[in-house]
């Protein structure tokens, strides 16, 4: 089976500009979990998205949001960039959500200068 | 006081050295993923265990949920296992949370 799969892998914006990142999942996989991973905050949870729902929110500003497509992929965006938005974003599928084994993909780094 | 704790942060070790890992959390978990990061970024999902003990190759974790711990070990270490070695738990609302890492350096 392919493994989990991000695009773009690399990304420069200026701030203030927007961005879209995409997220395939293992096929099968019905759900979607988002990270954003920094130097100085380390991991941190996103959202997760389950059969084109959002099931789970972390404490992150409304500029940032996804959605599922029926096909399991999923997207995030962030609108209004900030320099400290700079980060690596990991996304990962699981078999159903909830405690299942997670699947990384390679993450996009996005750097906003 | 983050919710996930790990140490120690930094460890170097010589090749064939046994090397542990350890991960306290002070919430109530239903499971806790041990991940490895290599440079670059991808992660990959060594184990995840809710109770007990786990072995895989030269990799052993285990948890003991009533002290709110849990240990990486490896045995007979090799420099391939130079990573970012990070805890994370299955908490509240069915989310994970994150230690902030142990970086491993395994010298020949």
């Amino acid at each position: 089976k392919a493994g989990v799969t991000q695009t773009p892998r690399y990304l420069i914006k200026t701030r203030g500009q927007q961005v879209t990142l995409s997220c395939s999942p293992i096929s099968g996989h019905r759900s979607v979990s988002w990270y954003q991973q920094t130097p100085g905050q380390g991991l941190q949870f996103l959202f997760e998205y389950f059969s084109e729902t959002q099931r789970n929110k972390g404490n992150f500003p409304g500029r940032f949001s996804g959605r599922q497509f029926s096909n399991s992929r999923s997207e995030m965006n962030v609108s209004t960039l900030e320099l400290g938005d700079s980060a690596l974003y990991l996304c990962a599928s699981s078999l159903d959500g909830g405690i299942y084994e997670q699947y990384f993909g390679p993450g996009t780094r996005l750097t906003v200068t | 006081k983050n919710e996930v704790e790990q140490s120690p942060q930094n460890l170097t070790a010589q090749e064939g050295e046994f090397i542990t890992i350890n991960c306290s959390y002070s919430v109530g978990i239903s499971a806790l993923h041990w991940l490895q990061q290599h440079p670059g970024g991808g992660i990959v999902s060594l184990f995840m265990l809710s109770s007990g003990k786990k072995k895989h190759g030269r990799l052993i974790a285990t948890i003991n949920i009533q002290e709110k711990h849990s240990s990486l070990h490896i045995t007979a270490s090799h420099p391939r296992d130079s990573a970012v070695y990070i805890c994370a738990v299955w908490s509240s609302g069915s989310r994970l949370t994150f230690g902030e890492g142990t970086q491993l350096t395994v010298n020949p």
